[in-house]
C-alpha cells in the first residue's frame, strides 16, 4: 500500500545532541512537508519541499534542518539550537504544493532526557 | 497575521445526532479550505476540500460549507456514530503555497 512512513515512533534526545527524524513516501509525490504539533495548538510548518533538491523554510524553521536528495525521502534534523524540541512531529506529502490534499505519516514523538 | 479559530472545548453529542463544528479565520481570504480528521497519536487524514466559489460540499455523511463573507466554514457530520469521535482540523490555504491549520475541535459521540 502507498503511504508515508515515519520512524521511529518515539525518540529521546539528550541535551546538546542533534537527532534526525526519518520520512519516506512511496506515493510519487513531488511536495513534502514537516510540521510540529504541540498540545492544544495547530500544526506549524517547519520546512517544505516542492521538488527534489529544493526546500523552503516554513514558519518555525529555526533550530531545524532538512535535505531532499531523493523524491521519496525528506529527513528532518532537530539540532541542539532548537531550545524546545519536545513535540509531536508530522511529515506529509502531496502531488504538488497549493490546492492539494496532504497525506500524513503517523508522526514521531520527540522527548528530551 | 492569519488566525484560525476552532472551538477548543470538546463537542459532546448523542449518537445519531448531527455534529456541527465551526472554523473561523481572520486577516486573509483563502481560495480554498480543507478539513482533516486526527485520531490520538496518529497523523491527520484528509476529509474534504472546498473552494471559495463552492458554497457547500458533501461526501457521504459529511457536509462542509464555506462563507467567505462571514469568513467561516462549518463542518457537519449527520447520523453521527461513536467511530466519528476524533479531533477535526480545518486548514484554510495561505497564498504562499501552504495550509494554515487550526488547533482542532474534539468530537465525542456517546453511544
Amino acid at each position: 500500500d502507498g503511504g508515508i512512513t515515519q520512524s521511529p515512533k518515539y525518540l529521546f534526545r539528550k541535551e546538546g545532541q542533534n537527532v534526525t527524524l526519518s520520512c519516506e513516501q512511496n506515493l510519487n509525490h513531488d511536495a513534502m512537508y514537516w510540521y510540529r504539533q504541540d498540545p492544544g495548538q495547530g500544526l506549524r510548518l517547519i520546512y517544505y519541499s516542492q521538488i527534489v533538491n529544493d526546500f523552503q523554510k516554513g514558519d518555525i524553521a529555526e533550530g531545524y534542518s532538512v535535505s531532499r536528495e531523493k523524491k521519496e525521502s525528506f529527513p528532518l534534523t532537530v539540532t541542539s539550537a532548537q531550545k524546545n524540541p519536545t513535540a509531536f512531529y508530522l511529515c506529509a506529502s502531496s502531488p504538488a504544493t497549493g490546492n492539494q490534499p496532504q497525506h500524513f505519516g503517523d508522526g514521531t514523538r520527540l522527548s528530551i532526557l | 497575521s492569519q488566525k484560525i479559530e476552532q472551538n477548543s472545548e470538546a463537542l459532546n453529542i448523542q449518537e445519531g445526532k448531527t455534529a456541527t463544528l465551526t472554523c473561523n479565520y481572520t486577516n486573509y481570504s483563502p481560495a480554498y479550505l480543507q478539513w482533516y480528521r486526527q485520531d490520538p497519536g496518529r497523523g491527520p487524514v484528509f476529509l474534504l476540500l472546498i473552494r471559495e466559489n463552492e458554497k457547500e460540499k458533501r461526501k457521504e455523511r459529511l457536509k462542509v460549507t464555506f462563507d467567505t463573507t462571514l469568513k467561516q466554514s462549518l463542518f457537519h457530520i449527520t447520523a453521527s456514530q461513536p467511530a466519528d469521535s476524533a479531533t477535526y482540523l480545518c486548514a484554510p490555504w495561505d497564498s504562499s503555497y501552504k495550509l494554515i491549520f487550526g488547533s482542532g475541535t474534539r468530537l465525542l459521540v456517546r453511544p
